[in-house]
């Protein structure tokens, strides 16, 4: 098993650029979680889904569009980057709400 | 109040010393709690949940106090290798919304 992936692990954008981030789980879980993680501001959710073809809005949604096409797969969209959201972002799944949240190894962004 | 709130330390202790990380939350309602670990530049992963009666797994041991709204985490016989992030995570649902929320993390360095 794999676990948590996800693609592409760094990545610099200029503002106002836009890109997709990729996680896949093969642990058939049926939720899935984006979170940015900060220095001095710990991780942060932005989305998530409860299931396939579902998603909900997190804590720092704005700025950032998420689907959930196909269950083992959760994207997180920016349209327009903004330096503002240069951030390492994880992606996590678990099988329920409380349950134990695996992550992914995350993604470097920079917006310069 | 911040709804979960960590000493960021960090804490800086000779192997073998024994130490202890306090965790505070502010929402009575919360249901489940948890420590994840975060070793340098790499994602969380789970430490241990924290249940009403405590728990204990070898050298860790994490307890909850719901009238005074804290967890604890104490390390026994600290090893190199448990220099990390300890992070406090704190789950709790309602009326279709989901939330789980990430304590800051308190920073261990365990010196030879």
């Amino acid at each position: 098993n794999a676990g948590v992936t996800q693609t592409p692990k760094f990545r610099v954008l200029k503002t106002g650029q836009s890109m997709t981030l990729l996680c896949a789980q093969d642990m058939n879980h049926e939720y899935m979680y984006w979170y940015r993680q900060d220095p001095g501001m710990g991780l942060r959710l932005i989305h998530y889904s409860v299931g396939e073809g579902t998603t909900a809005k997190g804590e720092v949604p704005d700025g950032y569009n998420v689907s959930r096409l196909k269950k083992q797969n959760f994207l997180l969209g920016l349209e327009s980057a903004a330096p503002s959201q240069t951030s390492v972002y994880f992606c996590a799944s678990s099988s329920s709400g409380p349950d134990t949240q695996y992550f992914g190894p995350g993604t470097r962004l920079t917006v310069l | 109040r911040k709804e979960v709130e960590q000493d960021p330390g960090p804490f800086n202790v000779p192997e073998g010393a024994t130490v202890a990380f306090n965790c505070t939350y502010s929402n009575s309602a919360s249901q489940s709690f948890f420590w994840y670990r975060q070793d340098c530049r790499k994602e969380p992963k789970l430490l241990m949940s924290v249940y009403s009666s405590g728990n204990e797994d070898g050298r860790f041991t994490a307890q909850l106090n719901r009238a005074s709204q804290y967890i604890s985490l104490l390390i026994r016989d600290s090893k190199l290798s448990d220099s990390a992030t300890y992070l406090c995570v704190v789950y709790r649902s309602g009326a279709g919304s989901y939330q789980l929320t990430f304590g800051k993390g308190t920073k261990l360095s365990v010196i030879p």
